[in-house]
């Protein structure tokens, strides 16, 4: 079993809706959390960042970390088609080296 | 556009060959990861270096190699190529040592092996 488990999806939902990507994961020595966006033949790109548990809300964008049930959350108000891309979330313990990545849920959003 | 360059973007070799990989990272980055991403495995740490010195290794296998040089840019060197290692390969930066740190994702390049 892997560390961070993501759903593959893919995802697709109408411009407007309200997104929730989820990742589940089994250390609970983890206490960096990030989500990384990556459209279609680029790298990824770092979205949002928290530090141990709570939320952490950026425009359209809100993360929330929730260590008791080892799940962390993204979601996205009023999603626009240029959201339409592979998320990423991403983790790490104050004592690890590397960031263990899900394997990315793909999102459609169509107008 | 991050600042971090990669070449080639694209390369097509044989099994059995050897490729060597080229990361440039942002200026003022010291910091510098190597990753696999593969549609089975998902984006895997396979290495990283801070001002020339490795840092951190992850499932690196045996037949691949990496180093950073003094002006602070990376090759990734992979040998005796399989049907398997076809997959895009990420560099990343950071200004600091720790993985924790915002790392900048390069392009990547997409290494096909027939």
């Amino acid at each position: 079993q892997k560390e961070v488990e993501q759903d593959p999806g893919p995802l697709s939902v109408p411009e407007g809706a309200i997104v929730s990507l989820n990742c589940t994961y089994s250390n609970s020595a983890f206490q960096y959390f990030m989500w990384y966006r990556q459209y279609s033949r680029k790298g990824p790109e770092l979205l949002m960042y928290t530090y141990s548990s709570g939320n952490k809300e950026d425009g359209r964008f809100t993360a929330q970390v929730d260590k008791s049930s080892k799940y962390i959350s993204l979601f996205i108000r009023d999603s626009q088609p240029s959201d339409s891309a592979t998320y990423l979330c991403a983790m790490m313990s104050n004592s690890g080296y590397a960031l263990n990545f899900g394997k990315g849920t793909s999102l459609l959003v169509t107008p | 556009d991050s600042g971090v360059t990669q070449t080639p973007k694209h390369l097509i070799t044989a099994t059995g060959q050897r490729v060597t990989l080229r990361c440039s990272p942002r200026s003022g980055d010291l910091s510098v990861y190597w990753y696999q991403q593969s549609l089975d495995q998902g984006l895997q740490f396979l290495i990283q270096y801070y001002n020339g010195e490795e840092r951190a290794k992850g499932n690196i296998l045996e037949r691949f190699s990496a180093q950073q040089f003094p002006d602070l840019h990376s090759e990734l060197n992979l040998s005796s190529l399989e049907l398997g290692d076809s997959a895009l390969y990420f560099c990343a930066s950071s200004q600091g040592e720790g993985g924790y740190n915002e790392q900048f994702f390069g392009p990547g390049t997409r290494l096909t092996v027939l």
